[in-house]
């Protein structure tokens, strides 16, 4: 196992609501960054934080927002929940400034369900 | 936008046989290759990170191969076991760090006794 991990494992909103997920990175790690799994597809970089700042973002909407702890724990935050947004948020931890050979250390993911 | 794509999308395979798959991505302003192995409800795990034109990488059964020039990757699992069903992921950076990754939808490999 990672060491990285996440909660809730499932969760289940309705259209408009509001949801948080949480992920405690590795210990000693900096940067954290999120992902979206949709069915059938390939994770997506969501963003990421690095000390607490937002340090690139993919393409998705302000809706989707993020925090970082000092502890470098974080959250994802999702405003006015849409049918798409239905998959599993995959959490990530790793070292900012270790350059393309970083490793990143996943969570096992918190499957979101929107009906 | 950067398109990672790998074939085949599902691979079913006896144990003992030996496999491979394919991870294409853009050959220019390559930075590295990631592989991920994901077994079901488990988290993603890294096998290997490849940075240089012709790297071969080798982690007990599996290996992997690379070349950046014409921008694809090999996966190579010999003598495959029922413990190496999973999703084998590969993912490149997009910028030059590699905690900002575009992944490929993956190869979902079954082995069977």
């Amino acid at each position: 196992e990672t060491g990285v991990t996440q909660s809730p494992t499932h969760l289940i909103k309705t259209r408009g609501q509001q949801v948080t997920l949480r992920c405690s990175s590795q210990s000693g790690h900096n940067t954290v960054s999120w992902y979206q799994q949709a069915l059938g597809q390939g994770p997506q970089f969501i963003f990421q934080y690095y000390r607490e700042e937002e340090n690139g973002r993919g393409n998705f909407p302000p809706r989707f927002s993020g925090l970082q702890f000092p502890n470098y724990s974080s959250e994802l935050n999702v405003n006015a929940l849409e049918l798409d947004d239905s998959a599993l948020y995959l959490c990530a931890s790793s070292h900012l400034l270790a350059g393309v050979r970083d490793t990143q250390y996943f969570g096992p993911g918190t499957r979101l369900t929107v009906l | 936008i950067l398109n990672v794509e790998q074939s085949p999308q599902s691979l079913h395979v006896q144990e003992g046989d030996s496999t491979n798959f394919t991870c294409s991505f853009p050959s220019s302003n390559f930075y590295a290759l990631h592989w991920y192995r994901w077994e079901t409800a488990k988290s993603p795990e890294a096998l290997f990170v490849m940075t240089l034109n012709g790297d071969e990488k080798k982690k007990g059964r599996i290996s992997a191969t690379l070349n950046t020039k014409e921008g694809y990757s090999y996966l190579y699992i010999k003598g495959s076991q029922p413990e190496d069903s999973a999703t084998y992921l590969c993912a490149f950076p997009l910028t030059g760090t590699a905690s900002k990754l575009t992944f490929g939808t993956g190869t979902r490999l079954q082995v069977t006794l």
